[in-house]
């Protein structure tokens, strides 16, 4: 059964900070790794799909790699803002099925960037 | 477009009354996704739909629970009778084709 775990569950940072967010999974037979932010109160932004078959992703400030070997994701925000305060979520989906559309999440990591 | 679209924003309500959430996809998407958030467990699918078709429901947590999707623009979820444990923010998302999928602003449902 495919698992997926966000370190660290929350993180706070001074504004210009670079940092980096991970996501782990279990299970390598993965179709794709995706990236989402959340605002509070809000519903999820989809940032960053990385195919199975590539190993990073890159959308202005921000890099998504993947390592399927090691089951591993790691987010890449570079020069942090204020506004990218938010949480971030990582979500998998398997290779099970033609029309699997069922994507495993993790529980997010709760990203504070202080001014 | 105006996105996908949710209705009630909120939801207040006594246990064992019956729960409808409303779910408009983005014209044109031939997916819709339910889920349900909660602290503990995060992000859960409850059901998918493919072309108006449920493919996948393993996700719906009892009987208590059904959904439906009468036409490509409108879907619902409900409980009936409703718990003081089903209180959560339950989100609706569409998507056409490829993975990226488009979630609204969510329902928070309260039970009491």
């Amino acid at each position: 059964k495919q698992e997926v775990t966000q370190i660290p569950a929350a993180l706070s940072v001074p504004e210009g900070e670079n940092l980096v967010l991970n996501c782990s999974f279990t299970d390598s037979a993965i179709y794709n790794l995706q990236w989402f932010r959340q605002d509070p109160g809000k519903g999820l932004t989809s940032l960053l799909l990385i195919q199975s078959s590539q190993r990073e992703q890159t959308s202005g400030r921000l890099n998504a790699s993947l390592d399927k070997s090691s089951g591993r994701s790691t987010l890449y925000i570079a020069a942090s803002q204020p506004g990218d305060s938010a949480t971030y979520l990582c979500a998998v989906r398997g290779t099970l099925g033609g029309n699997n559309r069922k994507l495993i999440w993790g529980l997010g990591t709760s990203l504070a960037v202080n001014p | 477009d105006a996105g996908v679209i949710q209705s009630p924003r909120h939801e207040v309500t006594e246990m064992g009354q019956e729960v409808t959430l409303r779910c408009k996809p983005i014209s044109g998407h031939d997916y819709l996704f339910w889920y349900r958030q909660t602290m503990m467990r995060g992000l859960e699918l409850l059901i998918y739909f493919n072309n108006n078709v449920p493919i996948d429901d393993s996700g719906m947590p009892e009987d208590r629970f059904s959904a439906k999707m009468p036409n490509a623009s409108f879907s619902t979820l409900k409980i009936q009778p409703s718990e003081p444990r089903d209180s959560a923010v339950y989100f609706c998302a569409s998507s056409f084709g490829a993975d990226t999928q488009y979630f609204g602003p969510g329902t928070r449902l309260t039970v009491l």
